[in-house]
């Protein structure tokens, strides 16, 4: 069964425009983490913003903040006032288990956002 | 703190042949993974070692595949008789498990693979 889904194969957005990248995922464990990750064309993976599945906040790292709604088993990340920098694929992960575990991660196939001017 | 480091960037090989990439994790990391991303997929993972013990394997980790962490610092990746299937990015990632930084999971900058 796959653990990770992200339903949006692409996305388009004008600058400046808000934009929401959804990701659903499935576990069994009660201890969790969420991982979204940029990879431009050159292929490194950046660390955007982490939401444990114990925190009552929703994550927020500057213009990314994390909606994360636990009963929905849904992590949309939401970027602010996008920029041409902000196009890129955009993974959703998942650790299972707690923090001393494997920390092994599980991502989606991804969504690639184009940013239009 | 200098990010974690994968060499060669760019591999091309005939088919056949034996390879091998290099990662250099984080110096204060204990644990450190690969990760394979073939066109268009997100990354799947294949094996981890904390310190210099292989801890779990994927079973797309074949037996043309070999892992080495000698001295829990830098590890290496070995392909024998590569495959066209095998062309991909493959990518390192290290991390240690410190409650208080659940995200510090980095990734180097892969190194990408082509068979011909």
């Amino acid at each position: 069964a796959q653990k990770i889904t992200q339903t949006q194969p692409g996305m388009f957005v004008q600058e400046k425009e808000a934009v929401t990248l959804d990701c659903t995922y499935d576990t069994s464990d009660q201890s969790y983490g969420l991982f979204w990750y940029k990879q431009p064309s050159s292929g490194e993976m950046i660390f955007l913003i982490y939401q444990g599945s114990y925190d009552e906040q929703n994550a927020t790292e500057g213009r990314y903040s994390l909606n994360f709604q636990k009963a929905r088993k849904s992590a949309n990340l939401v970027i602010s006032a996008s920029q041409l920098g902000d196009s890129a694929m955009y993974f959703c992960a998942m650790r299972e288990g707690a923090i001393q575990g494997a920390q092994k991660l599980v991502f989606g196939q991804g969504t690639r956002l184009t940013i239009n001017p | 703190d200098t990010g974690v480091s994968q060499n060669p960037r760019h591999k091309i090989t005939k088919r056949g042949q034996n390879v091998t990439f290099r990662c250099d994790p984080i110096s204060e990391h204990n644990r450190l993974y690969w990760y394979r991303q073939t066109l268009g997929q997100g990354p799947e993972f294949l094996t981890y070692f904390q310190n210099e013990a292989q801890l779990e394997k994927s079973r797309l980790l074949s037996d043309r595949f070999s892992a080495e962490r000698p001295k829990g610092s830098f590890s290496t990746l070995e392909i024998q008789r590569t495959e066209q299937g095998d062309s991909a990015m493959y990518l390192c990632a290290s991390s240690f498990n410190r409650r208080d930084r659940p995200y510090g999971y980095t990734f180097g900058s892969g190194t990408r693979l082509t068979v011909v």
